[in-house]
């Protein structure tokens, strides 16, 4: 079983703020690490897979970062507004071993954006 | 497009009664399922997943079951409700076996065991 941890787990900042925010997993056996932003009442949404070392991926003002040597992935949020208010999930993609993969989550990082 | 549906939206149960959720995929075929639970302050933690009908995997221990009876249905059930089976329940859905393809997830359902 992975052991993904995430820092944060929450924090307030105010609009036009840029923040980020930190996931470590174990660099062993990696396979991939997603992003989710989960919105109060909605489903998780998908915002990155990333699979290689150095990997940097971008969506609007949200960007991440992928460090596999040594189990690390940055998220970067540029000038916050209230709508990127969630919670933001990290998750390790591991081998099943019986033809599939599955993910193992961080307790999230819980973003307040104050207007 | 697809779509992902869960019901019900929300359940109060007391202990000791059976439990039955409902997941249903539309718009892909042969997808790979799976159920995750939150607890209060706690993670999302995987319970079952299913790479094809009839074919379940379980995570973790507990009084928790899951069937695949049709391509696109994942049912989570209990014979016996526990206090500790309250939280959040959401199903989800990915295409093949592939790790860097995303899941996506149903609306979830809230499960409060008295």
């Amino acid at each position: 079983i992975l052991n993904v941890e995430q820092s944060p787990q929450s924090l307030h900042v105010q609009e036009g703020d840029s923040t980020n925010f930190t996931c470590s997993f174990p660099s062993s056996n990696f396979y991939a690490l997603h992003w989710y932003r989960w919105e109060t009442a909605k489903s998780p949404e998908a915002l990155f897979v990333m699979t290689l070392n150095g990997d940097e991926k971008k969506k609007g003002r949200i960007s991440a970062t992928l460090n596999t040597k040594e189990g690390y992935s940055y998220l970067y949020i540029k000038g916050s507004q209230p709508e990127d208010s969630a919670t933001y999930l990290c998750a390790s993609a591991g081998d099943s071993g019986a033809g599939s993969y599955q993910l193992t989550f961080g307790k999230g990082t819980k973003l307040s954006v104050i207007p | 497009s697809q779509t992902i549906h869960q019901w019900p939206a929300t359940l109060v149960q007391p202990v000791g009664s059976p439990l039955s959720l409902e997941c249903t995929v539309e718009g892909t075929s042969n997808p790979n399922l799976y159920w995750y639970r939150q607890a209060a302050g706690r993670g999302l933690q995987l319970l079952f997943y299913s790479v094809g009908i009839g074919q379940i995997s379980s995570e973790v221990p507990q009084n928790l079951s899951a069937s695949r009876p049709q391509d696109r249905q994942f049912i989570l059930s209990s014979k016996k409700l526990l206090l500790s089976d309250s939280g959040f329940y959401l199903c989800a859905w990915s295409i093949g076996q592939v790790v860097s393809y995303e899941q996506y997830f149903g609306p979830g359902t809230r499960l409060t065991v008295t």
